[in-house]
């Protein structure tokens, strides 16, 4: 079935840095969302986006819904070794229900 | 508790086998969707119910997989004549609808494990 593009893949974080993720479709959707899932767990919604060209904040987290409604992406500031975990980016559309689409997911570690 | 819950959290079972996966959503919670998420990827669409019925089950990847939300609250997905491919985490979210905004809550999932 249809994913998203969500990259990078993977990545490592050390304590402090900030990190950035995306995510790219051929469609556009009516909201982005953003959501985290830790090991035996569903996942858990971060941010959600409405609007195109909107930038919402959560926290240490922030994210934009792209002008093209193509598009988000996700930035984390001052990462804490809790970030840890993977992230996926979700994209909605109105007109089918509201089912969500995924990206494959960003995989954040810490560095060795 | 007030989440979504699913049951069982593991099951394993044989090919050829049939099994059924329940979900119960939050109380309140109109619309109803279940999602296959195969190891190391995002979660697929699989069906959707709005109340009682389903209104999309074009994620459903062949006629032996079914699901049922008879009474509008709890929903099963059922597996007829289960193959190793199968095997994956099966997750539902509950969420208010077209009407109640779009966000949706996750349960734990299932993991099926067909040997």
């Amino acid at each position: 079935g249809q994913q998203l593009n969500q990259s990078p893949q993977s990545m490592f974080i050390q304590e402090g840095e900030d990190v950035s993720m995306n995510c790219t479709s051929s469609s556009i959707f009516n909201t982005w969302l953003w959501y985290k899932q830790d090991p035996g767990e569903g996942p858990v919604l971060l941010i959600a986006l409405y609007k195109a060209g909107e930038l919402t904040s959560n926290g240490r987290l922030t994210a934009q819904f792209g002008i093209t409604r193509k598009d988000s992406f996700l930035n984390i500031s001052a990462s804490i070794p809790s970030d840890v975990g993977i992230y996926f980016c979700a994209g909605q559309l109105r007109a089918a229900g509201n089912k969500l689409t995924f990206g494959g997911g960003t995989r954040v570690l810490v560095k060795p | 508790g007030a989440g979504v819950s699913q049951t069982p959290s593991n099951k394993v079972t044989e090919k050829g086998k049939y099994v059924e996966l329940r979900c119960d959503p939050i109380s309140g919670h109109t619309a109803l969707y279940w999602y296959r998420q195969s190891l190391g990827q995002g979660p697929e669409f699989l069906i959707y119910f709005q109340g009682t019925g389903a209104a999309d089950d074009s994620g459903l990847p062949n006629d032996r997989f079914f699901a049922v939300r008879p009474e509008g609250s709890v929903s099963t997905l059922k597996i007829q004549r289960t193959e190793r491919g199968d095997s994956a985490v099966y997750l539902c979210a509950s969420g208010q609808g077209l009407a109640g905004g779009n966000t949706q809550y996750f349960g734990p999932g299932t993991r099926l494990t067909v040997l």
